[in-house]
Protein backbone atom coordinates (compact mmCIF):
# COMPACT_ATOMS: atom_id res chain seq x y z
CA UNK A 1 0.00 0.00 0.00
CA UNK A 2 1.78 3.26 -1.28
CA UNK A 3 1.39 6.24 0.95
CA UNK A 4 3.38 9.35 1.36
CA UNK A 5 4.90 9.35 4.70
CA UNK A 6 5.54 12.69 6.80
CA UNK A 7 7.87 13.07 10.06
CA UNK A 8 7.24 13.94 12.62
CA UNK A 9 3.11 13.36 13.24
CA UNK A 10 3.41 16.48 15.49
CA UNK A 11 5.98 19.28 16.91
CA UNK A 12 5.66 21.36 19.35
CA UNK A 13 8.35 24.32 19.92
CA UNK A 14 9.09 27.23 21.39
CA UNK A 15 9.44 30.69 19.10
CA UNK A 16 12.93 31.11 17.49
CA UNK A 17 13.92 27.22 17.23
CA UNK A 18 14.10 25.57 13.81
CA UNK A 19 12.16 23.41 12.72
CA UNK A 20 12.71 20.90 9.83
CA UNK A 21 9.63 18.37 8.72
CA UNK A 22 10.45 15.49 6.33
CA UNK A 23 8.51 14.10 3.49
CA UNK A 24 8.87 10.18 1.80
CA UNK A 25 6.92 10.42 -1.72
CA UNK A 26 5.32 7.76 -3.06
CA UNK A 27 8.10 5.20 -5.04
CA UNK A 28 7.85 6.57 -8.46
CA UNK A 29 6.18 9.78 -8.21
CA UNK A 30 8.13 12.99 -9.52
CA UNK A 31 6.33 15.73 -8.18
CA UNK A 32 6.03 16.92 -4.29
CA UNK A 33 4.36 19.57 -2.97
CA UNK A 34 4.39 21.17 0.57
CA UNK A 35 0.90 22.89 1.80
CA UNK A 36 0.29 24.86 4.79
CA UNK A 37 -3.41 24.16 6.42
CA UNK A 38 -5.43 26.64 9.02
CA UNK A 39 -8.26 27.52 9.98
CA UNK A 40 -8.45 30.83 8.76
CA UNK A 41 -6.27 30.58 5.23
CA UNK A 42 -7.44 27.29 4.21
CA UNK A 43 -5.01 24.57 2.41
CA UNK A 44 -2.03 27.19 1.03
CA UNK A 45 0.69 25.95 -1.38
CA UNK A 46 4.14 26.53 -0.13
CA UNK A 47 6.12 24.90 -2.71
CA UNK A 48 6.17 22.50 -5.54
CA UNK A 49 9.14 20.19 -7.17
CA UNK A 50 9.49 18.25 -9.91
CA UNK A 51 11.85 15.93 -10.59
CA UNK A 52 14.02 17.38 -7.73
CA UNK A 53 13.49 20.67 -9.12
CA UNK A 54 11.79 23.86 -7.55
CA UNK A 55 9.36 24.96 -9.20
CA UNK A 56 7.41 26.98 -7.47
CA UNK A 57 7.89 28.91 -4.27
CA UNK A 58 6.73 31.72 -4.42
CA UNK A 59 3.52 30.89 -1.27
CA UNK A 60 6.78 30.51 1.01
CA UNK A 61 8.04 33.02 3.12
CA UNK A 62 11.19 33.57 1.86
CA UNK A 63 13.25 34.83 5.18
CA UNK A 64 12.40 32.10 7.21
CA UNK A 65 11.10 29.40 5.07
CA UNK A 66 13.06 26.76 2.73
CA UNK A 67 12.62 23.07 1.21
CA UNK A 68 14.82 20.95 -0.69
CA UNK A 69 14.57 17.75 -1.94
CA UNK A 70 18.13 16.26 -1.39
CA UNK A 71 17.07 12.89 -3.41
CA UNK A 72 14.35 11.38 -4.41
CA UNK A 73 12.67 9.83 -1.63
CA UNK A 74 13.06 12.88 0.79
CA UNK A 75 11.60 16.36 0.48
CA UNK A 76 12.76 18.63 3.79
CA UNK A 77 10.79 21.94 4.99
CA UNK A 78 12.42 24.03 7.27
CA UNK A 79 11.79 27.41 9.46
CA UNK A 80 14.24 28.89 10.43
CA UNK A 81 13.58 30.73 13.05
CA UNK A 82 9.65 29.76 13.68
CA UNK A 83 7.20 31.95 15.36
CA UNK A 84 3.34 31.44 16.43
CA UNK A 85 2.01 32.14 13.22
CA UNK A 86 3.39 29.41 11.78
CA UNK A 87 1.26 26.90 13.99
CA UNK A 88 -0.27 24.83 11.40
CA UNK A 89 -0.76 21.35 9.53
CA UNK A 90 2.12 21.37 7.10
CA UNK A 91 0.90 18.42 4.41
CA UNK A 92 3.34 16.98 1.81
CA UNK A 93 1.81 15.26 -1.15
CA UNK A 94 3.04 13.38 -4.25
CA UNK A 95 2.03 13.16 -7.64
CA UNK A 96 3.25 11.55 -11.10
CA UNK A 97 3.29 13.90 -13.83
CA UNK A 98 5.10 12.09 -16.80
CA UNK A 99 3.76 14.90 -19.27
CA UNK A 100 4.12 18.11 -17.76
CA UNK A 101 0.67 18.44 -16.17
CA UNK A 102 -0.07 18.31 -13.00
CA UNK A 103 -2.90 15.88 -11.54
CA UNK A 104 -3.54 13.71 -9.09
CA UNK A 105 -2.30 14.27 -5.80
CA UNK A 106 -1.79 11.87 -2.82
CA UNK A 107 -1.57 13.44 0.61
CA UNK A 108 0.37 12.59 3.60
CA UNK A 109 -0.81 12.55 7.50
CA UNK A 110 0.57 16.00 7.76
CA UNK A 111 2.80 17.52 10.54
CA UNK A 112 1.01 19.61 13.16
CA UNK A 113 3.21 22.09 14.49
CA UNK A 114 2.67 24.41 17.43
CA UNK A 115 4.76 27.19 17.68
CA UNK A 116 4.81 28.59 21.52
CA UNK B 1 -12.24 37.23 -5.87
CA UNK B 2 -10.76 33.40 -4.81
CA UNK B 3 -9.63 31.61 -8.20
CA UNK B 4 -11.62 28.44 -6.27
CA UNK B 5 -15.17 29.30 -4.20
CA UNK B 6 -17.33 26.83 -2.32
CA UNK B 7 -19.81 27.40 0.12
CA UNK B 8 -18.21 27.14 3.69
CA UNK B 9 -21.03 25.56 4.84
CA UNK B 10 -21.67 23.72 7.08
CA UNK B 11 -24.76 21.61 4.82
CA UNK B 12 -26.96 19.71 6.64
CA UNK B 13 -28.51 16.49 5.55
CA UNK B 14 -30.78 14.05 6.90
CA UNK B 15 -29.09 10.25 6.02
CA UNK B 16 -30.24 8.62 3.03
CA UNK B 17 -30.77 11.96 1.39
CA UNK B 18 -28.91 13.21 -1.83
CA UNK B 19 -26.09 16.04 -0.66
CA UNK B 20 -25.21 18.70 -3.23
CA UNK B 21 -21.85 20.32 -3.29
CA UNK B 22 -20.96 23.22 -5.61
CA UNK B 23 -17.59 25.00 -6.60
CA UNK B 24 -17.02 27.89 -9.01
CA UNK B 25 -13.64 28.98 -10.67
CA UNK B 26 -12.31 31.63 -12.42
CA UNK B 27 -9.44 30.36 -14.36
CA UNK B 28 -10.86 29.35 -17.76
CA UNK B 29 -7.72 27.80 -19.22
CA UNK B 30 -8.31 25.61 -15.97
CA UNK B 31 -8.59 21.67 -17.39
CA UNK B 32 -8.68 19.00 -14.36
CA UNK B 33 -10.80 19.06 -11.24
CA UNK B 34 -10.55 17.37 -8.25
CA UNK B 35 -12.96 16.50 -5.40
CA UNK B 36 -10.87 15.81 -1.99
CA UNK B 37 -12.44 15.02 1.07
CA UNK B 38 -11.23 15.58 4.56
CA UNK B 39 -11.79 14.22 7.90
CA UNK B 40 -11.54 16.17 10.91
CA UNK B 41 -7.86 16.23 11.94
CA UNK B 42 -6.68 13.56 8.82
CA UNK B 43 -5.42 14.61 5.62
CA UNK B 44 -7.38 15.07 1.96
CA UNK B 45 -8.05 11.99 0.64
CA UNK B 46 -8.78 11.95 -3.40
CA UNK B 47 -12.32 10.79 -4.15
CA UNK B 48 -13.41 12.31 -7.65
CA UNK B 49 -11.73 13.62 -10.76
CA UNK B 50 -13.29 14.67 -14.13
CA UNK B 51 -12.16 16.43 -17.14
CA UNK B 52 -14.32 16.46 -19.55
CA UNK B 53 -17.63 18.02 -19.43
CA UNK B 54 -20.54 16.11 -18.47
CA UNK B 55 -21.06 14.04 -15.01
CA UNK B 56 -19.06 10.94 -14.01
CA UNK B 57 -20.03 8.59 -11.71
CA UNK B 58 -18.37 6.31 -9.03
CA UNK B 59 -20.65 4.67 -6.49
CA UNK B 60 -22.44 7.11 -4.60
CA UNK B 61 -20.43 10.12 -6.06
CA UNK B 62 -20.91 12.19 -9.22
CA UNK B 63 -18.82 14.80 -10.04
CA UNK B 64 -20.46 17.52 -12.82
CA UNK B 65 -18.46 19.77 -14.49
CA UNK B 66 -19.49 22.44 -16.67
CA UNK B 67 -16.42 24.39 -18.12
CA UNK B 68 -18.99 26.94 -19.84
CA UNK B 69 -20.35 27.96 -16.39
CA UNK B 70 -17.35 27.54 -14.72
CA UNK B 71 -18.64 25.54 -12.21
CA UNK B 72 -18.04 21.44 -10.86
CA UNK B 73 -20.35 19.81 -8.48
CA UNK B 74 -20.52 16.67 -6.37
CA UNK B 75 -23.43 14.99 -5.37
CA UNK B 76 -23.57 12.21 -2.92
CA UNK B 77 -26.46 9.95 -3.20
CA UNK B 78 -27.80 7.79 -0.28
CA UNK B 79 -25.98 10.07 2.22
CA UNK B 80 -24.04 8.35 5.27
CA UNK B 81 -23.00 9.56 8.87
CA UNK B 82 -19.63 8.25 7.37
CA UNK B 83 -19.77 10.74 4.71
CA UNK B 84 -19.52 13.55 7.58
CA UNK B 85 -16.67 15.57 6.41
CA UNK B 86 -15.35 19.09 4.83
CA UNK B 87 -15.26 18.55 1.00
CA UNK B 88 -12.41 20.42 -0.56
CA UNK B 89 -12.68 21.37 -4.73
CA UNK B 90 -9.12 21.56 -6.25
CA UNK B 91 -8.88 22.99 -9.87
CA UNK B 92 -5.92 22.25 -12.24
CA UNK B 93 -4.63 26.42 -12.62
CA UNK B 94 -1.73 27.35 -14.41
CA UNK B 95 0.18 30.47 -13.46
CA UNK B 96 3.13 31.41 -14.78
CA UNK B 97 5.03 28.12 -16.12
CA UNK B 98 3.79 26.15 -13.29
CA UNK B 99 0.90 23.80 -13.00
CA UNK B 100 -0.65 22.83 -10.35
CA UNK B 101 -3.84 22.21 -8.00
CA UNK B 102 -5.89 25.42 -6.51
CA UNK B 103 -7.71 24.41 -3.65
CA UNK B 104 -11.08 26.07 -2.50
CA UNK B 105 -11.81 26.49 1.36
CA UNK B 106 -13.76 23.51 1.72
CA UNK B 107 -17.67 22.70 2.62
CA UNK B 108 -18.14 21.32 5.65
CA UNK B 109 -20.93 18.24 5.15
CA UNK B 110 -22.97 17.14 8.08
CA UNK B 111 -25.15 14.02 7.84
CA UNK B 112 -27.63 13.82 10.20
CA UNK B 113 -28.64 9.89 11.40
Amino acid sequence: DARVTQTPRHKVTEMGQEVTMRCQPILGHNTVFWYRQTMMQGLELLAYFRNRAPLDDSGMPKDRFSAEMPDATLATLKIQPSEPRDSAVYFCASGLDPTGNTDTQYFGPGTRLTVL
Amino acid sequence: QKEVEQNSGPLSVPEGAIASLNCTYSDRGSQSFFWYRQYSGKSPELIMSIYSNGDKEDGRFTAQLNKASQYVSLLIRDSQPSDSATYLCAVNALPGSARQLTFGSGTQLTVLP
